[in-house]
């Protein structure tokens, strides 16, 4: 069967500091990743997608930016984090080239940016 | 550009008892797909219920089924018997399929439903 991890799982850092944000899915190989933010009472948006590693797009310009450096291995990062990037961050897979499947989402990270 | 409208932001329902989540969706597409997800205090979204358009049959997963009315654009959510583990936020997600290149998920707002003993 097929998991998905994220770390850290709560993770408090000042503005302007550098970040880091791991997804990693297990079980499948050629998985559609996913990068997702839900502010506080919203919804999820949609921020990065792949399809491949390399192959990465966004959705939304922002303060943050993706990689995908191994097959299962997603990564969000920041150079500078603003208050704005405060939020809870959701990594997501799905089955390569089923247009139709469904996303299955990792257990987040809470970013507190102060 | 497709929406996703949940109108009730919290509900509230007795063990045991019915109790139905509503949304609507605006798009043009006639093949698409819908979703209920599922958000506990953990905060971990698990898949509750998937629909596809083009199927006239009402999904249904144990104790979850939905009321899909296409010509309507709505998706309401029904829970039989609630539990006091069905305490969650509720998303209403619609998929529009993208070739095999990607599934954009759009969420609505969500409805906090609370079980009460």
């Amino acid at each position: 069967s097929q998991t998905i991890h994220q770390w850290p799982a709560t993770l408090v850092q000042p503005v302007g500091s550098p970040l880091s944000l791991e997804c990693t899915v297990e079980g499948t190989s050629n998985p559609n990743l996913y990068w997702y933010r839900q502010a506080a009472g919203r919804g999820l948006q949609l921020l990065f997608y792949s399809i491949g590693i390399d192959q990465i797009s966004s959705e939304v310009p922002q303060n943050l930016s993706a990689s995908r450096p191994q097959d299962r291995q997603f990564i969000l990062s920041s150079k500078k984090l603003l208050l704005s990037d405060s939020g809870f961050y959701l990594c997501a897979w799905s089955f390569r080239g089923r247009s139709t499947d469904t996303q299955y989402f990792g257990p987040g990270t809470r970013l507190t940016v102060l | 550009a497709q929406t996703v409208t949940q109108s009730q932001p919290e509900m509230s329902v007795q063990e045991a008892e019915t109790v139905t989540l509503s949304c609507t969706y605006d798009t043009s597409e006639n093949n698409y797909y819908l979703f209920w997800y599922k958000q506990p205090p953990s905060r971990q979204m698990i898949l509750v219920i998937r629909q596809e358009a083009y199927k006239q049959q009402n999904a249904t997963e144990n104790r979850f089924s939905v009321n899909f009315q296409k010509a309507a654009k709505s998706f309401s959510l029904k829970i039989s018997d609630s539990q006091l583990g069905d305490t969650a936020m509720y998303f209403c997600a619609f998929m529009k399929p993208d070739g095999g290149a990607t599934n954009k998920l759009i969420f609505g707002t969500g409805t906090l439903l609370a079980v009460q003993p």
